[in-house]
């Protein structure tokens, strides 16, 4: 079965980077995109950025545009995501989502279970 | 301020139906992207309820359904239960945004 398993929970100090893994399971890897989307407390969800396992392609957020950077690793089958520059408003729980896409776009078929990153000082 | 346009909350009595709207915009619903529906229990990752509209994935509860019409689209829950209880959102791709766009989510209460 599909399974995206991420790290834990992250605590950081304003300005500092945090990076947050993803490993998936269950299919082929290099077959489908991932997305990151995240949620503050209480509040929707936010799309971050997209990654291409196969090629490594990347598009981000305009918000996020020089602070985020999505990698990922073929061999262990995990992306990353990596956040710089962090702030209080920063503090989410992170998603990663494996993104099927048809004729009118992509939904997120398969989500990790989420990454709380908490920054305070 | 979300892309989408979703009412904060609905409620409804056990076995009553609700709906739940979705509204964009001719860069986004109206331009003929389809829309997808996920449901969020509380302290959950969220699930993927409804997708190209109207479609199930497998092992969803024909209880849900999805349309969609111009820049608008809607969930409907039949039959709703105490388990239907959480945050619902709609989400689409926004040719402006060039990526996927949510709406703001619809908090469920069962009377």
């Amino acid at each position: 079965q599909v399974q995206l398993v991420q790290s834990g929970a992250e605590v950081k100090k304003p300005g500092a980077s945090v990076k947050v893994s993803c490993k998936a399971s269950g299919y082929t890897f290099t077959s489908y995109y991932l997305y990151w989307v995240r949620q503050a407390p209480g509040q929707g969800l936010e799309w971050m950025g997209i990654i291409n396992p196969s090629g490594g392609t990347t598009s981000f957020a305009q918000k996020f545009q020089g602070r985020v950077t999505m990698t990922r690793d073929t061999s262990t089958s995990t992306v990353y995501m990596e956040l710089s520059s962090l702030r209080s408003e920063d503090t989410a729980v992170y998603y990663c989502a494996r993104a099927t896409a048809d004729s009118g776009g992509w939904y997120l078929e398969y989500w990790g279970q989420g990454t709380l990153v908490t920054v305070s000082s | 301020q979300s892309v989408l346009t979703q009412p904060p909350s609905v409620s409804g009595a056990p076995g009553q139906r609700v709906t739940i709207s979705c509204t964009g915009s001719s860069s986004n619903i109206g331009a003929g992207y389809d829309v997808h529906w996920y449901q969020q229990l509380p302290g959950t990752a969220p699930k993927l309820l409804i997708y190209a509209n109207s479609n199930r994935p497998s092992g969803v509860s024909d209880r849900f359904s999805g349309s969609k019409s111009g820049t608008s689209a809607s969930l409907a829950i039949t039959g709703l239960q105490a388990e239907d209880e959480a945050d619902y959102y709609c989400q689409s791709y926004d040719s402006s945004l060039s990526g996927v766009v949510f709406g703001g989510g619809t908090k469920v209460t069962v009377l």
